[in-house]
Protein backbone atom coordinates (compact mmCIF):
# COMPACT_ATOMS: atom_id res chain seq x y z
CA UNK A 1 0.00 0.00 0.00
CA UNK A 2 1.98 3.16 -1.38
CA UNK A 3 -0.52 5.54 -0.37
CA UNK A 4 -0.27 9.04 -2.35
CA UNK A 5 2.47 9.40 -4.80
CA UNK A 6 3.73 11.78 -7.12
CA UNK A 7 5.70 11.91 -10.55
CA UNK A 8 8.57 13.51 -10.67
CA UNK A 9 9.75 14.98 -7.63
CA UNK A 10 11.25 17.61 -8.95
CA UNK A 11 11.42 19.60 -11.96
CA UNK A 12 12.97 22.68 -13.56
CA UNK A 13 11.37 24.31 -16.50
CA UNK A 14 12.00 27.27 -18.69
CA UNK A 15 9.37 29.81 -19.19
CA UNK A 16 6.50 28.73 -21.73
CA UNK A 17 7.51 25.15 -21.64
CA UNK A 18 4.29 22.77 -20.69
CA UNK A 19 4.71 19.95 -18.21
CA UNK A 20 2.70 17.10 -16.47
CA UNK A 21 2.18 16.33 -12.56
CA UNK A 22 0.98 13.05 -11.76
CA UNK A 23 -0.52 11.74 -8.54
CA UNK A 24 -1.47 8.23 -7.86
CA UNK A 25 -2.93 6.99 -4.98
CA UNK A 26 -4.35 3.65 -4.26
CA UNK A 27 -6.77 3.39 -1.47
CA UNK A 28 -9.91 3.66 -3.47
CA UNK A 29 -10.34 7.31 -2.49
CA UNK A 30 -12.98 9.08 -4.39
CA UNK A 31 -11.68 12.77 -3.90
CA UNK A 32 -8.51 14.13 -4.86
CA UNK A 33 -6.71 17.20 -4.51
CA UNK A 34 -3.53 19.61 -6.01
CA UNK A 35 -2.23 22.05 -3.78
CA UNK A 36 0.66 24.50 -4.03
CA UNK A 37 2.64 25.20 -0.98
CA UNK A 38 3.99 28.83 -1.71
CA UNK A 39 5.99 30.22 1.68
CA UNK A 40 4.33 32.03 4.19
CA UNK A 41 1.18 30.96 2.46
CA UNK A 42 -0.22 27.56 3.61
CA UNK A 43 -1.30 25.10 1.04
CA UNK A 44 -3.51 26.80 -1.61
CA UNK A 45 -5.99 24.96 -3.51
CA UNK A 46 -5.68 24.83 -7.04
CA UNK A 47 -8.41 22.05 -8.52
CA UNK A 48 -9.73 19.21 -6.98
CA UNK A 49 -12.22 15.71 -7.97
CA UNK A 50 -15.24 14.49 -6.23
CA UNK A 51 -14.97 11.04 -8.73
CA UNK A 52 -13.94 9.58 -12.05
CA UNK A 53 -14.07 12.15 -14.89
CA UNK A 54 -15.16 15.32 -12.64
CA UNK A 55 -13.04 17.67 -11.82
CA UNK A 56 -13.38 21.40 -9.98
CA UNK A 57 -11.67 24.60 -9.14
CA UNK A 58 -10.49 25.53 -5.82
CA UNK A 59 -8.86 28.39 -4.62
CA UNK A 60 -5.83 29.18 -7.55
CA UNK A 61 -6.76 27.87 -10.58
CA UNK A 62 -5.50 29.95 -13.15
CA UNK A 63 -2.71 28.56 -15.50
CA UNK A 64 -3.42 24.91 -14.46
CA UNK A 65 -5.61 22.50 -16.01
CA UNK A 66 -6.43 19.01 -14.77
CA UNK A 67 -8.02 15.47 -15.55
CA UNK A 68 -9.52 12.48 -14.00
CA UNK A 69 -9.38 9.78 -16.57
CA UNK A 70 -8.98 6.94 -13.74
CA UNK A 71 -10.05 6.80 -10.31
CA UNK A 72 -6.93 6.11 -9.36
CA UNK A 73 -4.83 9.26 -11.32
CA UNK A 74 -5.57 12.64 -10.45
CA UNK A 75 -3.32 14.66 -13.35
CA UNK A 76 -2.16 18.45 -13.20
CA UNK A 77 -1.24 20.45 -16.19
CA UNK A 78 0.82 23.34 -16.88
CA UNK A 79 0.29 24.37 -20.28
CA UNK A 80 2.94 27.50 -20.41
CA UNK A 81 4.60 27.99 -17.61
CA UNK A 82 5.46 31.31 -15.92
CA UNK A 83 7.94 31.66 -12.64
CA UNK A 84 5.00 32.27 -11.08
CA UNK A 85 3.73 28.70 -11.02
CA UNK A 86 7.46 28.04 -9.52
CA UNK A 87 6.26 26.30 -5.97
CA UNK A 88 6.03 23.19 -4.30
CA UNK A 89 3.10 21.04 -5.29
CA UNK A 90 0.82 18.50 -3.10
CA UNK A 91 -1.45 15.96 -4.45
CA UNK A 92 -4.26 14.39 -1.52
CA UNK A 93 -6.87 12.39 -1.56
CA UNK A 94 -9.73 11.18 1.07
CA UNK A 95 -12.98 8.87 0.79
CA UNK A 96 -15.66 11.30 3.01
CA UNK A 97 -17.82 7.89 2.94
CA UNK A 98 -15.22 6.42 5.79
CA UNK A 99 -15.15 7.01 9.20
CA UNK A 100 -11.98 7.13 8.56
CA UNK A 101 -12.16 10.70 6.31
CA UNK A 102 -8.76 11.83 6.69
CA UNK A 103 -6.89 13.65 3.54
CA UNK A 104 -3.81 11.74 2.71
CA UNK A 105 -0.43 13.43 0.88
CA UNK A 106 1.84 12.41 -1.57
CA UNK A 107 5.23 13.86 -1.06
CA UNK A 108 5.39 16.78 -3.25
CA UNK A 109 7.03 17.82 -6.37
CA UNK A 110 9.34 20.85 -6.48
CA UNK A 111 9.08 22.68 -9.30
CA UNK A 112 11.17 25.63 -10.37
CA UNK A 113 10.07 27.91 -13.59
CA UNK A 114 13.24 30.49 -15.14
CA UNK B 1 -16.67 31.60 4.42
CA UNK B 2 -13.95 29.42 6.37
CA UNK B 3 -10.50 30.44 7.39
CA UNK B 4 -7.41 29.83 9.93
CA UNK B 5 -5.80 32.74 11.29
CA UNK B 6 -2.46 31.13 12.75
CA UNK B 7 -0.47 33.41 15.30
CA UNK B 8 2.95 33.26 15.27
CA UNK B 9 4.88 32.25 11.89
CA UNK B 10 8.14 31.24 14.17
CA UNK B 11 7.87 29.63 17.34
CA UNK B 12 10.79 28.77 19.22
CA UNK B 13 11.09 26.47 22.63
CA UNK B 14 13.74 24.58 25.00
CA UNK B 15 13.56 20.50 24.80
CA UNK B 16 11.13 20.15 27.65
CA UNK B 17 9.65 22.93 28.00
CA UNK B 18 5.46 23.15 26.78
CA UNK B 19 4.41 23.74 23.18
CA UNK B 20 2.09 25.86 22.45
CA UNK B 21 0.82 26.84 18.94
CA UNK B 22 -2.17 28.94 18.03
CA UNK B 23 -5.17 28.57 15.47
CA UNK B 24 -8.31 30.90 15.34
CA UNK B 25 -10.83 29.91 13.15
CA UNK B 26 -13.80 31.34 11.29
CA UNK B 27 -17.09 29.46 10.55
CA UNK B 28 -20.14 30.31 9.31
CA UNK B 29 -21.33 26.35 9.90
CA UNK B 30 -19.92 24.38 13.00
CA UNK B 31 -16.36 23.45 12.08
CA UNK B 32 -14.25 19.83 11.22
CA UNK B 33 -10.85 21.04 12.67
CA UNK B 34 -7.41 19.59 11.81
CA UNK B 35 -3.75 19.85 12.78
CA UNK B 36 -1.25 18.97 9.92
CA UNK B 37 2.71 18.56 10.40
CA UNK B 38 5.18 19.12 7.73
CA UNK B 39 8.42 17.64 8.45
CA UNK B 40 11.20 18.74 6.07
CA UNK B 41 11.14 17.71 2.23
CA UNK B 42 7.80 16.06 3.29
CA UNK B 43 4.52 16.08 2.79
CA UNK B 44 1.87 16.60 5.39
CA UNK B 45 1.13 14.14 8.33
CA UNK B 46 -2.48 14.27 10.50
CA UNK B 47 -1.61 15.11 13.54
CA UNK B 48 -5.23 15.32 15.02
CA UNK B 49 -9.01 16.24 13.81
CA UNK B 50 -11.70 17.70 15.70
CA UNK B 51 -15.36 16.33 14.75
CA UNK B 52 -17.50 17.45 17.21
CA UNK B 53 -17.32 14.36 19.23
CA UNK B 54 -15.26 15.42 22.26
CA UNK B 55 -13.73 18.87 22.68
CA UNK B 56 -10.53 17.51 23.91
CA UNK B 57 -8.64 16.10 21.13
CA UNK B 58 -5.83 13.64 21.42
CA UNK B 59 -3.38 13.45 18.22
CA UNK B 60 0.16 11.18 17.67
CA UNK B 61 3.43 11.62 19.06
CA UNK B 62 1.95 13.33 22.28
CA UNK B 63 -0.02 16.02 20.87
CA UNK B 64 -3.70 17.33 21.62
CA UNK B 65 -5.83 20.29 20.85
CA UNK B 66 -9.30 21.82 22.38
CA UNK B 67 -12.41 23.06 20.52
CA UNK B 68 -13.12 26.40 22.23
CA UNK B 69 -15.86 27.71 20.64
CA UNK B 70 -16.36 30.77 22.46
CA UNK B 71 -12.85 31.81 21.43
CA UNK B 72 -13.29 30.45 18.13
CA UNK B 73 -9.79 28.23 19.00
CA UNK B 74 -8.40 25.25 18.22
CA UNK B 75 -4.67 25.56 19.79
CA UNK B 76 -2.19 22.84 19.84
CA UNK B 77 0.10 21.58 22.61
CA UNK B 78 2.55 19.09 24.19
CA UNK B 79 3.80 19.22 27.57
CA UNK B 80 7.38 18.67 26.65
CA UNK B 81 9.14 19.18 23.81
CA UNK B 82 11.49 17.08 21.87
CA UNK B 83 13.85 17.32 19.35
CA UNK B 84 11.98 15.25 17.00
CA UNK B 85 9.06 17.88 17.03
CA UNK B 86 10.93 20.34 14.95
CA UNK B 87 8.85 20.33 12.01
CA UNK B 88 6.39 23.31 10.28
CA UNK B 89 2.55 22.90 11.73
CA UNK B 90 -0.60 23.66 9.93
CA UNK B 91 -3.92 24.67 11.13
CA UNK B 92 -6.88 23.45 9.04
CA UNK B 93 -10.76 24.34 8.33
CA UNK B 94 -13.26 22.33 6.32
CA UNK B 95 -15.74 23.69 4.28
CA UNK B 96 -17.96 20.80 5.23
CA UNK B 97 -18.34 18.34 7.77
CA UNK B 98 -15.65 16.18 6.67
CA UNK B 99 -12.02 16.44 5.70
CA UNK B 100 -13.13 17.29 2.05
CA UNK B 101 -11.78 21.10 0.50
CA UNK B 102 -9.84 21.68 3.32
CA UNK B 103 -8.62 25.34 3.87
CA UNK B 104 -5.13 25.79 5.44
CA UNK B 105 -3.69 28.19 7.60
CA UNK B 106 -0.03 29.76 6.88
CA UNK B 107 1.83 27.41 9.01
CA UNK B 108 4.18 28.09 11.79
CA UNK B 109 7.54 26.44 12.08
CA UNK B 110 8.44 25.06 15.42
CA UNK B 111 12.07 25.22 16.64
CA UNK B 112 13.56 23.33 19.33
CA UNK B 113 16.50 24.36 20.82
CA UNK B 114 18.98 21.93 23.12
Amino acid sequence: NAGVTQTPKFRVLKTGQSMTLLCAQDMNHEYMYWYRQDPGMGLRLIHYSVGEGTTAKGEVPDGYNVSRLKKQNFLLGLESAAPSQTSVYFCASNDPFTSTDTQYFGPGTRLTVL
Amino acid sequence: AQSVTQLGSHVSVSEGALVLLRCNYSSSVPPYLFWYVQYPNQGLQLLLKYTSAATLVKGINGFEAEFKKSETSFHLTKPSAHMSDAAEYFCAVSKYSSASKIIFGSGTRLSIRP
